[in-house]
């Protein structure tokens, strides 16, 4: 039974490219959640969603990012036109019905050249 | 800023010793949940303790909460090299989205053999 699986692992994009980040939660979980991490800093919570809705994106910035959660495939997180300061790993988190814990998995560290 | 404040946020103690982090948060919670993360790997659950329990114990583990001083501890017994990472509380906000957790900054333990 895999756990959340994210790639790629790590991912090196120049200033104005974009970047995709892909994750497919833990099987039966329809909830997927998205974390910023910087460097000797703990989680800051970006967006939630379920199969094909967004439920809360209050921590997403409002310009360049983007995220969706098809009904099909897995939830990508799209930033486009990186900047430097988009440099850091992202993680993905599953969880399933009213279960508060959260599986997490391996993140993407992005380095924005 | 942070909902969780973990404290310290460096410990260094020695195999076989007890470590005691702890957590301080601000607003009204409906649970707490400890994760541990290793260096550059996602984070994994530990124990979840909800805001009507003041103790709950998980093999090595304890967690105590204190909803009047918005605190909580975790301690973890007879430390092995193995428990080497960084600990980070989370809090869900009272109305909050489920699963919009709020990290701290997170303790870095290390223990030598």
């Amino acid at each position: 039974n895999a756990g959340v699986m994210q790639n790629p692992r790590h991912l090196v994009r120049r200033r104005g490219q974009e970047a995709r980040l892909r994750c497919s939660p833990m099987k039966g979980h329809s909830h997927v959640y998205w974390y910023r991490q910087l460097p000797e800093e703990g989680l800051k919570f970006m967006v939630y969603l379920q199969k094909e809705n967004i439920i809360d994106e209050s921590g997403m910035p409002k310009e360049r990012f983007s995220a969706e959660f098809p009904k099909e495939g897995p939830s990508i997180l799209r930033i486009q036109q990186v900047v430097r300061g988009d440099s850091a790993a992202y993680f993905c988190a599953s969880k399933g019905g009213t279960n508060e814990k959260l599986f997490f998995g391996s993140g993407t560290q992005l380095s924005v050249l | 800023s942070q909902q969780g404040e973990e404290d310290p946020q460096a410990l260094s103690i020695q195999e076989g010793e007890n470590a005691t982090m702890n957590c301080s948060y601000k607003t009204s919670i409906n649970n707490l949940q400890w994760y541990r993360q290793n260096s550059g790997r996602g984070l994994v659950h530990l124990i979840l303790i909800r805001s009507n329990e003041r103790e709950k114990h998980s093999g090595r583990l304890r967690v105590t909460l204190d909803t009047s001083k918005k605190s909580s501890s975790l301690l973890i017994t007879a430390s092995r090299a193995a428990d080497t990472a960084s600990y980070f509380c989370a809090t869900d906000a009272w109305g909050g989205s489920q699963g919009n957790l709020i990290f701290g900054k997170g303790t870095k333990l290390s223990v030598k053999p």
